[in-house]
């Protein structure tokens, strides 16, 4: 069974730093693509990065550019967020998901993990 | 890049038929897209993957209730015999090389 499972949200200031991890566990982790999506309180789902299964590829929404940072640990099936300069507007609930196939491109995502909330206030 | 579009909100009564509709931006009629639900204060979960011809491939579990279809640039996500736990938000996806895109959402109401 896919499992996925984000830790890390908590309470920061703006401008701080965070860094969301997310541990997976039923699949070969290497051979999928992964992704961030956020949800901030009341809204849709926003797409905030993804990276290809050795870690060789990343793209990333253009509000998050210069500032957050997707890489993975395959050795340890985990996915991490490296977020910093933390604005009001990061605030949201942030998914750790997985790609349906293990294809070599990006393509649906196919499994969700629970989430995990980040607040950004003073 | 796509985008796509979705109605905001949508209703049906229990044990009726709904059809909520994604539509993809000019060029991109046939990207294939995903669908997915999101009850009130759960993660969403995977429903299907949808193609331009009306091909879809859904999720381990999911309901024979629910079937997808296409018409044009339009993506269709169809839900027969309403129930309560059908009370959600329904999200389409799609992408390309580069980025990942999510529709708005359609709130969908058993009445």
């Amino acid at each position: 069974e896919v499992q996925l499972v984000e830790s890390g949200g908590s309470l920061v200031q703006p401008g701080g730093s965070l860094r969301l991890s997310c541990v997976a566990s039923g699949f070969t982790f290497s051979n999928y693509w992964m992704y961030w999506v956020r949800q901030a309180p009341g809204k849709g789902l926003m797409w905030v990065s993804h990276i290809n299964g050795d870690g060789t590829s990343t793209r990333k929404a253009d509000s998050v550019k210069g500032r957050f940072t997707i890489s993975r640990d395959n050795a340890k099936n985990t996915l991490y967020l490296q977020m910093k300069g933390l604005r009001a507007e990061d605030t949201a609930v942030y998914f750790c998901a997985r790609a349906l196939l293990g294809e070599v491109v990006p393509s649906a995502i196919g499994y969700w993990g629970p989430g995990t909330l980040v607040t950004v206030s003073s | 890049q796509p985008v796509v579009t979705q109605s905001s909100s949508a209703s049906a009564s229990l044990g009726s038929s709904v059809k909520v509709t994604c539509t993809l931006s000019s060029g991109h009629s046939n990207y294939i897209i995903a669908w997915h639900q999101q009850q009130p204060g759960k993660a969403p979960r995977f429903l299907m993957k949808l193609d331009g011809r009306g091909n879809y491939n859904k999720g381990s579990g999911i309901p024979d209730r629910f079937s997808g279809s296409t018409s044009g640039a339009d993506r269709y996500l169809s839900i027969s015999n309403l129930q309560t736990e059908d009370e959600a938000d329904y999200y389409c996806e799609t992408w390309d090389d580069y980025t990942q895109v999510f529709g708005g959402g359609t709130t969908l109401t058993v009445l």
